[in-house]
């Protein structure tokens, strides 16, 4: 069965600065793989997508992800973060002709002024 | 069209009311899902309906009981709840489980039981 961990409960940092969250996968095979936002009270967004091809994933509102099989992992980066990506990011991965997918427990990003 | 409605945003009951929540998508899509979301918790699968096909149950206790009248709609049958079902309860819809794509989620119904 596959499995996602997201090590880092929190992050924090400065508007303007980089962004980077880390997503770490258990599966067998190559696995499809999300990254989603939650702001608080709503429903999830995707931001991006992972299911074959181009390692380097772009997504919207100016995130990009990339799979690297050798280390099982699959990172959000964000070069410059704004106030309102202040939110949760939940990394989710599944399995072809699987009826699931699984989320990791989320990172909460905070933005600093 | 892109979404996924549900209704209603919010809901309040007691412990021995029956209410139901409602999904509804137009996309076409054949695979839909309920998820229920603690606080500060990501969500957790609860349903899978496949080609309007129950395919998933994940252990969920029968006081929830789903029903998928057809391929655009999901309900979720709600009866003598517990304080500790209060959350947040996700709908979600994907093209095909089987050729697996994104799944668009709902803005949720926030469920209190009092």
């Amino acid at each position: 069965a596959q499995s996602v961990t997201q090590p880092d409960i929190h992050i924090t940092v400065s508007e303007g600065a980089s962004l980077e969250l880390r997503c770490n996968y258990s599966y067998g095979a190559t696995p499809y793989l999300f990254w989603y936002v939650q702001s608080p009270g709503q429903g999830l967004q995707l931001l991006l997508k992972y299911f074959s091809g181009d390692t380097l994933v772009q997504g919207i509102k100016g995130f990009e992800a990339e799979f690297k099989r050798s280390q099982s992992s699959f990172n959000l980066r964000k070069p410059s973060v704004h106030w309102s990506d202040a939110a949760e990011y939940f990394c989710a991965v599944g399995a072809p002709r699987d009826d699931k997918i699984i989320f990791g427990k989320g990172t909460r990003l905070h933005i600093l002024p | 069209d892109t979404e996924v409605t549900q209704t209603p945003k919010h809901l309040v009951m007691g412990m021995t009311n029956k209410k139901s929540l409602k999904c509804e998508q137009h996309m076409g899509h054949r695979a839909m899902y309920w998820y229920k979301q603690k606080a500060k918790k990501p969500p957790e699968l609860m349903f899978v309906y496949s080609y309007e096909k129950l395919s998933i149950n994940e252990s969920v206790p029968s006081r929830f009981s789903p029903e998928c009248p057809n391929s655009s709609l999901l309900n979720l049958h709600l009866h003598a709840l517990q304080p500790e079902d209060s959350a947040l309860y996700l709908c979600a819809s994907s093209q095909d489980v089987k050729e697996y794509t994104e799944a668009f989620f709902g803005q949720g119904t926030r469920l209190t039981v009092v």
